[in-house]
C-alpha cells in the first residue's frame, strides 16, 4: 500500500538555526512528492514538489527538500529558521497520474522560538 | 482571482441533520477533492472528481455524498450528521494538464456536530 509517514509530531528550533522536517514514503513506481504548509485557521499552501531531476528541490519562502531514493525520504529543510515559519507542515505523495489523488502524512508542527 | 472558495466557514449541526458544504473554483481545474482534517491524522480523502459528471470515493466516504454537475462546483453533502463527522473540511482543485499537480485549497469549513 502507498503511504507517507512523518515521524515527528512536533519539531522545535531556535530562530536562525537550520531546520529539518522529516518525511518517508512508500510508493510503487517513481514518486511524485510534495510539501504543503498550513498556517492557523487557513487552508494548505503548496511549498515545493519533486517529480524528477535534481535531488535537491527549492521552493517558496527559502525552503528546500532533499529526495533520497535509497532511503525513500523527502525531508524538508531550511538553512535559517524564522519565527514566521511556525506552522503545520504536510508531506504528500501522488498516488495516481490519472486522478491527481494525493496521500498526506499526518503533519508535523514546526515551532520556531525567538 | 478567487481560487477555491468554501462556504460556510463555520457550521454547527445537531445529530441527524443534513447539510451541504459548498466548494467553487474559478481556475477551470478538472480535478476537485474533499478532505477532512482531524488532529494527528493529517488529511484524509473523502471523495474526488476528475471532471464534470465523474466522481469517486476516497479513503473515508461513508456518510458523505458528492456530485459534479459543472467544472466549477463540487458540493459535499452530509446525509445525516453524526458527532464523528465533527472536523475541518477542505476542498481542493488541480489541473490535469502539464506537470503542475499542485493542489489549491480553500480556507476550510469548520463543522461541529452536537
Amino acid at each position: 500500500a502507498q503511504s507517507v509517514a512523518q515521524p515527528e509530531d512536533q519539531v522545535n528550533v531556535a530562530e536562525g538555526n537550520p531546520l529539518t522536517v522529516k518525511c518517508t514514503y512508500s510508493v510503487s513506481g517513481n514518486p511524485y512528492l510534495f510539501w504543503y504548509v498550513q498556517y492557523p485557521n487557513r487552508g494548505l499552501q503548496f511549498l515545493l514538489k519533486y517529480i524528477t531531476g535534481d535531488n535537491l528541490v527549492k521552493g517558496s519562502y527559502g525552503f528546500e527538500a532533499e529526495f533520497n531514493k535509497s532511503q525513500t525520504s523527502f525531508h524538508l529543510k531550511k538553512p535559517s529558521a524564522l519565527v514566521s515559519d511556525s506552522a503545520l507542515y504536510f508531506c504528500a505523495v501522488r498516488v495516481s497520474s490519472n486522478t491527481g489523488k494525493l496521500i498526506f502524512g499526518q503533519g508535523t508542527t514546526l515551532q520556531v522560538k525567538p | 482571482n478567487a481560487g477555491v472558495t468554501q462556504t460556510p466557514e463555520f457550521q454547527v449541526l445537531k445529530t441527524g441533520q443534513s447539510m451541504t458544504l459548498q466548494c467553487a473554483q474559478d481556475m477551470n481545474h478538472e480535478y476537485m477533492s474533499w478532505y477532512r482534517q482531524d488532529p494527528g491524522m493529517g488529511l484524509r480523502l473523502i471523495h474526488y472528481s476528475v471532471g464534470a459528471g465523474i466522481t469517486d470515493q476516497g479513503e473515508v466516504p461513508n456518510g458523505y455524498n458528492v456530485s459534479r454537475s459543472t467544472t466549477e462546483d463540487f458540493p459535499l453533502r452530509l446525509l445525516s450528521a453524526a458527532p464523528s463527522q465533527t472536523s475541518v473540511y477542505f476542498c481542493a482543485s488541480s489541473s490535469r494538464y502539464g506537470l503542475s499537480d499542485i493542489q489549491y485549497f480553500g480556507a476550510g469549513t469548520r463543522l461541529s456536530v452536537l
